[in-house]
């Protein structure tokens, strides 16, 4: 079974672009996940698709960041204008079902913004 | 606002050795506690999920435990190996939130030395 997939895996911009990272699921995973994960720290859900419908976007700071899940398979995430503080890795996971399963995690997209 | 709690945070042993990760939570009101391992440049691969009704899980060297009422949980591994060198992070679903956000703690970054 193919894992979770994101591209790409590195990234380095400039403050002030635009950034946009892609995930693609488990097959058959109707819930996706966005993480933020900075340095030393613990991953931060940014945002939770369950199918194409948001669930859960309480922590994204939307004046910057956006997320869609078209067709509720992939899903892209972008930053615009990008910040300094934006730095970190961006995993993507996803799960079956909204319930108690575990969730797969994506290798993650490593941001620099300079 | 739950937050999550990992000590040591980070332990170097030598081969062979038994050893103990700590977790600690502020809310027991939980549906799940999950432990992840993450390899450097890598994403999270799920070790041991414990539901809130359980007190432990096992999985071949592994073996996890939880304490609600206390708000703590441990990772035992047994006959530590260099190939566990990796960063352990705890992660609690809680309960009442939208979703199936999971807070993660800070990690332990483990090096067992041949």
């Amino acid at each position: 079974e193919a894992g979770v997939a994101q591209s790409p895996r590195y990234k380095i911009i400039e403050k002030r672009q635009s950034v946009a990272f892609w995930c693609n699921p488990i097959s058959g995973h109707a819930t996706l996940y966005w993480y933020q994960q900075i340095l030393g720290q613990g991953p931060k859900l940014l945002i939770q698709f369950q199918n194409n419908g948001v669930v859960d976007d309480s922590q994204l700071p939307k004046d910057r960041f956006s997320a869609e899940r078209l067709k509720g398979v992939d899903s892209t995430l972008k930053i615009q204008p990008a910040k300094l503080e934006d730095s970190a890795v961006y995993l993507c996971a996803s799960s079956y079902l909204l319930a108690v399963e575990t969730q797969y995690f994506g290798p993650g997209t490593r941001l620099l913004v300079l | 606002k739950q937050e999550v709690t990992q000590i040591p945070a980070a332990l170097s042993v030598p081969e062979g050795e038994n050893l103990v990760l700590n977790c600690s939570f502020t809310d027991s009101a939980i549906y799940n506690l999950q432990w992840f391992r993450q390899d450097p440049g890598k994403g999270l691969t799920s070790l041991l999920l414990i539901q809130s009704s359980q007190r432990e899980q096992t999985s071949g060297r592994l073996n996890a435990s939880l304490d609600k009422s206390s708000g703590r949980s441990t990772l035992y591994i047994a006959a530590s190996q260099p190939g566990d060198s990796a960063t352990y992070l705890c992660a609690v679903r809680p309960r009442g939130t939208s979703g199936s956000r999971l807070t993660f703690g800070e990690g332990t970054q483990l090096t067992v030395n041949p």
